[in-house]
């Protein structure tokens, strides 16, 4: 089972700034199969990017995903208040197994 | 447009079993493995298994290998998981959602509103 690791598990950042979140995996994974999704209090998780790099449909461009092998990253260039959620990322390659990040918590500074 | 609305919450003694439904919309059912995902309070996303509804094969995680269950009804567009012999941990909302593609490999695009699971004894 690959095992994914988040970091860092809280980020305290402002409104405007740069946010980078890691997703590290224990083995190496397609980027293909890497995705995103954020998940805001009381709601399903939603889809931010897949294959890596490739935003979902209605995805602002703030939004970029980057990263091969084990290592992968999110960036959100510019936060927007609505931006604080919890971020996970996933691995969709092997079957039958989809694992998930434990995910990092971004807050309000 | 795209929709998966899940049944109500429930309130399940030690030891019984859930089952839990997913209504599809918006798009053709059996095009479209479905998932469930389950997240206890405060805890991570959590895969427990697929359905393609095409055939009705699925597909489990070996974590709830022997204790989940789930089936599909092609005419209602509906999917159902049964988890049984319930214990406090399994505490969760549980979630259904869509792959985005017609195949395994794909990431989960729409997701249905969650159904909280609460077990007592």
């Amino acid at each position: 089972e690959i095992v994914l690791t988040q970091s860092p598990g809280t980020l305290s950042l402002s409104p405007g700034e740069r946010a980078t979140l890691s997703c590290r995996a224990s083995q190496s994974v397609s980027s293909t199969y890497l995705a995103w999704y954020q998940q805001k209090p009381g709601q399903a998780p939603r889809l931010l990017i897949y294959g890596a790099s490739s935003r979902a449909t209605g995805i602002p461009d703030r939004f970029s995903g980057s990263g091969s092998g084990t290592d992968f990253t999110l960036t959100i260039s510019r936060l927007e208040p609505e931006d604080f959620a919890v971020y996970y990322c996933q691995q969709y390659g092997t079957s039958p197994m989809y694992t998930f990040g434990q995910g990092t918590k971004l807050e309000i500074k | 447009q795209m929709q998966l609305v899940q049944s109500g919450a429930e309130v399940k003694k030690t030891g019984s079993s859930v089952k839990v439904s997913c209504k599809a919309s918006g798009y053709t059912f059996t095009y479209r493995y479905l998932h469930w995902v389950r997240q206890a309070p405060g805890q991570a996303l959590e895969w427990m298994g697929w359905i393609t509804p095409f055939n009705g094969n699925s597909n489990y995680a070996q974590k709830f290998q022997d204790r989940v269950t789930i089936t599909r009804d092609r005419s209602m567009s509906t999917a159902y998981m049964e988890l049984s012999s319930l214990r406090s941990e399994d505490t969760a909302m549980y979630y259904c959602a869509t792959g985005a593609g017609d195949g395994i490999q794909f990431p989960f695009d729409y997701w249905g509103q969650g159904t909280l699971v609460t077990v007592s004894s």
